[in-house]
């Protein structure tokens, strides 16, 4: 069965960046697009950008650009996602997503999720 | 890139119908039949119910269904019941590979 594997929270101060990983099994990884949605306590999902682990093409939203990276590493079927600069309203729960493919543009598939502290 | 618009809660009572709206642009919604929908409770990942507009996942309940006019899409929960207690948001493709969420509503089962 489909499976997004998150990494575990992490606790950053301001001005830092945060590394996550998104080890999937399951399916053909290169196969279909994977987003990266983050949700503030309290808040709505926030959709961040997207990567095709098979070319590595990225597409990140406006507000992110310059702050988010997205990779991939075939071999392992992961896909990270970097965020820089730091700042307290970047605290969030940050959720990987699969594409449920064939031209659908719907998330069929999520990780469990990752908690990003930012405090001093 | 503005999310889409959606009210913030909604309620009915069980065996009752509700629709949640969400309104976006002809830059999205209005474009694409490319709207999806999320069920979310409390502090657990989405789920996704809708595709396509209109269409359910295997395994979705028939209760849910979703329709499209303009730049308006509508997600409807017929027969409520108490499991459908949770947060609900839409999804839009927006073109040139990058999409846009609405701000989500809570639905209340009185």
């Amino acid at each position: 069965q489909v499976q997004l594997l998150q990494s575990g929270a992490e606790v950053k101060k301001p001005g830092a960046s945060v590394k996550l990983s998104c080890k999937t099994s399951g399916y053909i990884f290169t196969s279909y697009y994977l987003t990266w949605v983050r949700q503030a306590a309290g808040r709505g999902l926030e959709w961040m950008g997207v990567i095709h682990p098979n070319t590595g093409d990225t597409t990140y939203a406006q507000r992110f650009q310059g702050r988010v990276t997205m990779t991939r590493d075939t071999a392992s079927s992961t896909v990270y996602m970097e965020l820089s600069n730091l700042g307290s309203d970047d605290t969030a729960v940050y959720f990987c997503a699969k594409d449920k493919g064939s031209g659908t543009f719907s998330l069929d598939s999520w990780g469990q999720g990752t908690l990003v502290t930012v405090s001093s | 890139q503005s999310a889409l618009t959606q009210p913030a809660s909604v309620s009915g009572s069980p065996g009752q119908s509700i629709t949640i709206s969400c309104t976006g642009t002809s830059s999205d919604v209005g474009t694409y039949n490319l709207v999806s929908w999320y069920q979310q409770y409390s502090g657990k990942a989405p789920k996704l119910i809708i595709y396509e507009d209109n269409k359910r996942p295997s395994g979705v309940s028939s209760r849910f269904s979703g329709s499209k006019s303009g730049n308006t899409a509508s997600l409807t929960i017929s027969g409520l019941q108490a499991e459908d207690e949770a947060d609900y948001y839409c999804y839009s493709y927006a073109g040139r590979r990058t999409w846009v969420f609405g701000g989500g509503t809570k639905l209340t089962v009185l």
